[in-house]
């Protein structure tokens, strides 16, 4: 199935650090969902985004709904090592019901 | 955020045996649901949409015979896997959308359910 641009593919980033992911997509979409997703289990609603230039902020995570409504962006501050998973974005259309899910940032973070 | 109940967690069966997956919104109502099949590694592959009182909607590819779903009520979708092959085994997980105005719809995740066929 189609599936989003999701960059990087990978981080190791020390403890303390900002990290920036971003997810892009040739289609329009009208809402972003940025989740993170541990070993073994469902991936955790983090941030939901619903208007172009949108910046929603959640704790230590700011996303934001690109002005081009085409990309999101994703961005931790000061990471800590429980950080450590996989994030993924979703994207889902005007007049559609299908989210379609980004490939996937995998971040580790050292102490 | 709203909780998704997903069960069980992990179970091993024998080959030609079948299992049920159960998933459930626990405070909202979801009208849709969705079924995920996850490789280790990768990002989440569609499998079919539930829909309550209605047939589900495969993806392409999915095979309909083999991957039973119900949707019984507001609350709860079912995954049968039947007659399980070890290809068969994988990190499945449902997804309850809440439904509210455009502006806030969000997508909840269950815990998933790690099936092994040996």
């Amino acid at each position: 199935g189609q599936q989003l641009n999701q960059s990087p593919q990978s981080m190791f980033i020390q403890e303390g650090e900002d990290v920036s992911m971003n997810c892009t997509s040739s289609s329009i979409f009208n809402t972003w969902l940025w989740y993170k997703q541990e070993p073994g289990e469902g991936p955790v609603l983090l941030i939901a985004l619903y208007k172009a230039g949108e910046l929603t902020s959640n704790g230590r995570l700011t996303a934001q709904f690109g002005i081009t409504r085409k990309d999101s962006f994703l961005n931790i501050s000061a990471s800590i090592p429980s950080d450590v998973g996989i994030y993924f974005c979703a994207g889902k259309k005007s007049g559609t019901y299908k989210y379609i899910f980004g490939t996937g940032t995998r971040l580790k973070v050292l102490a | 955020g709203a909780v998704v109940s997903q069960h069980p967690s992990r179970v091993i069966c024998k080959s030609g045996t079948s299992v049920k997956i159960e998933c459930r919104s626990l405070d909202f109502q979801a009208t849709t649901m969705f079924w995920y099949r996850q490789f280790p590694k990768q990002s989440l592959m569609l499998m079919a949409t539930s829909n309550e009182g209605s047939k589900a909607t495969y993806e392409q590819g999915v095979e309909k015979d083999k991957f039973l779903i119900n949707h019984a009520s507001l609350t709860l979708s079912t995954l049968t896997v039947t007659s399980a092959h070890p290809e068969d085994s994988s990190f499945y997980i449902c997804s309850a959308s809440s439904l509210g105005p455009p502006t806030n719809e969000k997508l909840f995740f269950g815990s998933g359910t790690q099936l092994s066929v040996l």
